[in-house]
């Protein structure tokens, strides 16, 4: 079990950019999630997959955000024309969800930081 | 709707004395109550949860929490502060059968433990 990698972890970008991260959740896990975190403020949830399919995004998600699971295994999010506002901690996590909603357990990520200039 | 207020966004005591951090919680169904703890340059990890059944659990590291229905907290304890005990802590409540798409944390709390 190697845990819940992300990358990079630490990314610097210019207003208007585009940018893009990874996350990789342990190999059994079926749902990933991705948390936004911003300074001071506790994880805000994003947006979350059940194998591959998206299956809830958050009004956080503006349009110029978008999130892949390809094959059910790893996840991308991609931010389009970066603003000001973005930069902050992007968390993902994963688990071995059940049906209808269990108190499942989530295994975070480092996270990568974002800022943009 | 759910959502968790942490009282104190730093909170400092000394090595070997008692550890408390507050949560109090707000929910219009019956909650499941979470902390977990985020040390520098790590993900977080869940030191405990309340679901059902006995209110005061018991978490990784000596931690125990209390959940106290009548007064909506969920305080985080440990008796005896130890200087690997420094962290940012969360608290965190999502609706009693929902998945983490529904999990909501407070801004949390930084503890430093004094030498």
């Amino acid at each position: 079990d190697t845990g819940v990698s992300q990358n990079p972890r630490h990314k610097i970008t210019k207003r208007g950019q585009n940018v893009t991260f990874r996350c990789d959740p342990i190999s059994e896990h079926n749902r990933l999630y991705w948390y936004r975190q911003t300074l001071g403020q506790g994880p805000e949830f994003l947006t979350y997959f059940q194998n591959e399919a998206q299956l809830e995004k958050s009004r956080l998600l503006s349009d110029r955000f978008s999130a892949e699971r390809p094959k059910g295994s790893f996840s991308t999010l991609e931010i389009q024309r970066t603003e000001q506002g973005d930069s902050a901690m992007y968390l993902c996590a994963s688990s071995l969800g059940g049906r209808g909603g269990t108190n499942e357990k989530l295994f975070f990520g480092s996270g990568t930081q974002l800022s943009v200039l | 709707a759910q959502s968790v207020t942490q009282l104190g966004s730093h909170v400092s005591v000394s090595e070997g004395a008692l550890v408390l951090l507050r949560c109090n919680y707000s929910s219009s169904v019956p909650p499941y109550l979470f902390w977990y703890v985020q040390y520098p340059n790590q993900g977080l990890q869940l030191l405990l949860k309340y679901t059902t059944g006995a209110t005061l659990v018991k978490g990784i590291n000596g931690f125990e929490a209390e959940f106290k229905k009548s007064e909506t907290s969920f305080h985080l304890t440990k008796p005896s502060a130890h200087m690997s005990d420094a962290a940012e802590y969360f608290c965190a409540v999502s609706g009693a059968r929902t998945g983490a798409n529904n999990l909501f944390f407070g801004t949390g709390t930084r503890l430093t433990v004094i030498p």
